[in-house]
Parts: structure tokens; C-alpha cells; sequence
């Protein structure tokens, strides 16, 4: 069945190190969303992707969309202490017609050291 | 705020017992998703409703149900508990957008304790 692999599971960085967690599907996405979850917290929308490509910038982060839309990686520069969380991709299949089901990775888990 | 309502916050009960979670979606959101979240787990999708059908199941268990009412609010039914059914449960909704994207918004979750 559709899966999308997430790794690294866990990152341990010190403030001000890069952060980077990659995202594989099996099969061809529609477009993959990224999520942050805090310690306690519920995951939290941050951005999706759609193009072949695609690359998103939001302040010190950087989302990108592989050209066959299969991969997607998101790259945090000089992490702070509020970067702390659990980061989740998730693929959506198809458009439109679509149930909207998103195959979410199993998350990547970021530590800062301050 | 997410807009998604989830109640209680907090459960505890004993195994063998049946709990009932419930979700109320943000205004105007069609479909509702389940999710159970274990420790240091990722988000493992159980169900999903839209506009009160079934659309999509994923790794949900017999001893649990779902349903999507008129009201678009929806309840999860865990029968039969174990112990290993004690996990976060989350609920989102969401709408479909013009490009038919879909994007999530969770609920703060039921954290189920099974003794």
C-alpha cells in the first residue's frame, strides 16, 4: 500500500546548527503538506507543496517538492529553542476527486540544545 | 485554535470497558479524520467521514466504530479496551479548496489512559 518514509526518526542539534528532515512516497503525490507538532501539542499545519520542483521559503525554513513528486525535504537554518517538535509530511494522491486521505510520515522529532 | 473541538481531554477507564470520544469540526468543514497517536509513535489514520459517509478507513480495529452525524460532528466508539489502546486520539477536519488540496486542522486531542 501508499507509504510515505520520513527520516530521520530523531535530531539532536545544538542552537544554532541546520535541521533537516527528508520525506519519501512510494508512488507519485498530488502534493505534500508539512506539519509541526509541539511537545504536548496537536499537529499544526505549516505549508503544502504542489508543483514539480516547488520550493517554499518561510522565514528560516525551506520546503522543497522533488520534480517527481515523490520526495520533499524541509530545512530549518540556525535552529532556535522554538523550533522544538515533531515534524510530519504528509502526501495527498490525488486532486479534486480525491478523499482528501493524507498518508502522513512517521515524523522526525527535533531537540535543541541551547 | 484550530476551530476543531474534542471532548473529554482526559480519559481513564478500565479494560473491557467501551469510551465514546467525540469531535465537533471547524464551521463549514465536510470531512472529519481520525487518528490515534502512541507514544513516540507517529500518526496512525483510523477513519475518515465526509458529510456524514464513510469514505476512507486505514488501520482502524474491529472494536472500533465511527460515525458522522447530520451535524457534521463526529464520535469514535473504542469497545473491548486494552491496555494497548491507551494513546492520544486526534481529530481534524477539513475542506476542499479550489485546487482540491486538502489541508488539516487537528483537534487538542483525547488522551485515553487504559488500566
Amino acid at each position: 500500500g501508499q507509504q510515505v518514509m520520513q527520516i530521520p526518526q530523531y535530531q539532536h542539534v545544538q542552537e544554532g546548527e541546520d535541521f533537516t528532515t527528508y520525506c519519501n512516497s512510494s508512488t507519485t503525490l498530488s502534493n505534500i503538506q508539512w506539519y509541526k507538532q509541539r511537545p504536548g501539542g496537536h499537529p499544526v499545519f505549516l505549508i503544502q507543496l504542489v508543483k514539480s520542483g516547488e520550493v517554499k521559503k518561510q522565514k528560516r525554513l525551506t520546503f522543497q517538492f522533488g520534480e517527481a513528486k515523490k520526495n520533499s525535504s524541509l530545512h530549518i537554518t540556525a535552529t532556535q529553542t522554538t523550533d522544538v517538535g515533531t515534524y510530519f509530511c504528509a502526501g495527498q494522491l490525488n486532486r479534486g476527486s480525491t478523499l482528501g486521505r493524507l498518508y502522513f510520515g512517521r515524523g522526525t522529532q527535533l531537540t535543541v540544545w541551547p | 485554535d484550530s476551530g476543531v473541538t474534542q471532548t473529554p481531554k482526559h480519559l481513564i477507564t478500565a479494560t473491557g470497558q467501551r469510551v465514546t470520544l467525540r469531535c465537533s469540526p471547524r464551521s463549514g468543514d465536510l470531512s472529519v479524520y481520525w487518528y490515534q497517536q502512541s507514544l513516540d509513535q507517529g500518526l496512525q489514520f483510523l477513519i475518515q467521514y465526509y458529510n456524514g459517509e464513510e469514505r476512507a478507513k486505514g488501520n482502524i480495529l474491529e472494536r472500533f466504530s465511527a460515525q458522522q452525524f447530520p451535524d457534521l460532528h463526529s464520535e469514535l466508539n473504542l469497545s473491548s479496551l486494552e491496555l494497548g489502546d491507551s494513546a492520544l486520539y486526534f481529530c481534524a477536519s477539513s475542506v476542499e479548496s479550489l485546487a482540491g488540496i486538502y489541508e488539516q486542522y487537528f483537534g487538542p486531542g483525547t488522551r485515553l489512559t487504559v488500566t
